[in-house]
């Protein structure tokens, strides 16, 4: 089967740095997306990974390794407003796009 | 018009009854999809269309059907609704120019199903 596991819920600080892990396992691979949820609200996209590496974008921060199946989310500088879901997701080889079920990140002044 | 649009943006329904959801981009997107979304299941896909006049299958199509009649709209029927189809329903559509691959999303539409 095709899975995408990410922690269910996660508490950080603000003004802190957070690390969302996520770990995939599909037929193929052509991308690993991150998305950011607030409550009510519909997805917004955040990150596009297609190669190994870093890909930074002003306080947040995408890394994949496609040999172990691995991304992570980087956020920093932690805002009140960042209490929001975070999903991955990860294109397969048939060009669908396989979701998480999503981190719910919680801050805390 | 700027992006996509869903409606209704909430719907109550009594079972069996057909009820239609309606998307609509203004982005000229040839990709489109439905998902469902529901507490602890992630985003799951219902169907997709990859370009005007074709549709497939996605993860959970049953009692769902849609069409493509252009590139604009995507609409979202189920046939005789079960409770089991109370959920956050998705339109999105894919962008894929520039080297860019991103999925756009509508506000959602929330159907009971009672």
């Amino acid at each position: 089967g095709q899975n995408i596991d990410q922690p269910t819920e996660m508490t950080a600080t603000e003004g802190a740095i957070v690390q969302i892990n996520c770990t995939y396992q599909t037929s193929g691979f052509n991308g690993l997306f991150w998305y950011q949820q607030h409550a009510g609200e519909a997805p917004t996209f955040l990150s596009y990974n297609v190669l190994d590496g870093l890909e930074e974008k002003g306080r947040f921060s995408s890394f994949l390794s496609r040999s172990k199946g691995y991304s992570y989310l980087l956020l920093k500088e932690l805002q009140m407003k960042d209490s929001a879901s975070y999903l991955c997701a990860v294109i397969n080889s048939n060009y669908q796009l396989i979701w998480g079920a999503g981190t719910k990140l919680i801050i805390k002044p | 018009i700027a992006g996509i649009t869903q409606a209704p943006t909430s719907q109550i329904l009594a079972a069996g009854r057909r009820m239609t959801l309606r998307c609509t981009q203004d982005m000229r997107h040839n990709a489109m999809y439905w998902y469902r979304q529901d507490l602890g299941l992630g985003l799951r896909l219902i169907h997709y269309s990859n370009t005007a006049g074709t549709t497939g299958k996605g993860e959970v199509p049953d009692g769902y059907s849609v069409s493509r009649a252009n590139t604009d709209d995507f609409p979202l029927t189920l046939a005789s609704a079960v409770p089991s189809q109370t959920s956050v329903y998705f339109c999105a559509s894919r962008d894929t120019s520039g080297g860019s691959d991103t999925q756009y999303f509508g506000p959602g539409t929330r159907l009971t199903v009672l």
